[in-house]
């Protein structure tokens, strides 16, 4: 089992359209979990820390399930700029060591 | 500001060539990394440097030597590489190298080993 899995992609959208994405990780000792967002042939740029109460910046909203190890990512009336890939990423508590998911690719069209 | 730099944007060298990676951060952090990342996969932890000491080696190749010259600077050092280390290799910062800390990356440098 990987440690951090995700939805496979691609996911195709219209613009407006509201687009969820999952994700569990498999070491329950974990204490901090982000989306970052990365662009074609950019680097990956944090987009939301999550936090157990869950947490909204603008349209985005992610939760976190601590007891079914589970992270989600909504967002709300996509928009073109929001095409990109989705990585879920979970601190290992070894000495700063980030885990990523495979990452989920999500294209918003006219 | 949570800026992060590196030069070059990108490099082509020849497998018998040396060259180094250089990242730059003034934001105080005390933990840099270096992760490599092919295409269409998420990126690999090669270091971590944590209050300017070698604190993960996550088994790299020793063509690969990492060096953090003060706190704010990271360097990786390239000697003798082969066409599959051809990638985008990205640095990242951090406050401190804990298990809360968010990374930052820099905007990385495409590597072509030809």
């Amino acid at each position: 089992r990987k440690e951090v899995e995700q939805d496979p992609g691609p996911f195709n959208v219209p613009e407006g359209a509201t687009v969820a994405f999952n994700c569990t990780y498999s070491n329950s000792a974990s204490q901090s979990f982000f989306w970052y967002r990365q662009d074609c042939r950019k680097e990956p740029k944090l987009l939301m820390s999550v936090y157990s109460s869950g947490n909204e910046d603008g349209r985005f909203t992610a939760q976190l399930n601590r007891a079914s190890q589970y992270i989600s990512l909504l967002i709300r009336d996509s928009k073109l700029s929001d095409s990109a890939t989705y990585l879920c990423v979970v601190n290992s508590n070894q000495g700063g060591k980030l885990i990523f998911g495979q990452g989920t690719e999500l294209s918003v069209k006219p | 500001d949570t800026e992060v730099t590196q030069t070059p944007k990108h490099l082509v060298m020849g497998m018998t060539n040396k060259k180094s990676l250089k990242c730059e951060q003034h934001m105080g952090h005390r933990a840099m990394y270096w992760y490599k990342q092919k295409a269409k996969k998420p990126p690999e932890l090669m270091f971590v440097y944590s209050y300017e000491k070698l604190s993960i080696n996550e088994s790299v190749p020793s063509r690969f030597s990492p060096e953090c010259p003060n706190s704010s600077l990271l360097n990786l050092h390239l000697h003798a590489l082969q066409p599959e280390d051809s990638a985008l290799y990205l640095c990242a910062s951090s406050p401190f190298s804990g298990s809360t800390d968010t990374q930052y990356f820099g905007p990385g440098t495409r590597l072509t080993v030809l």
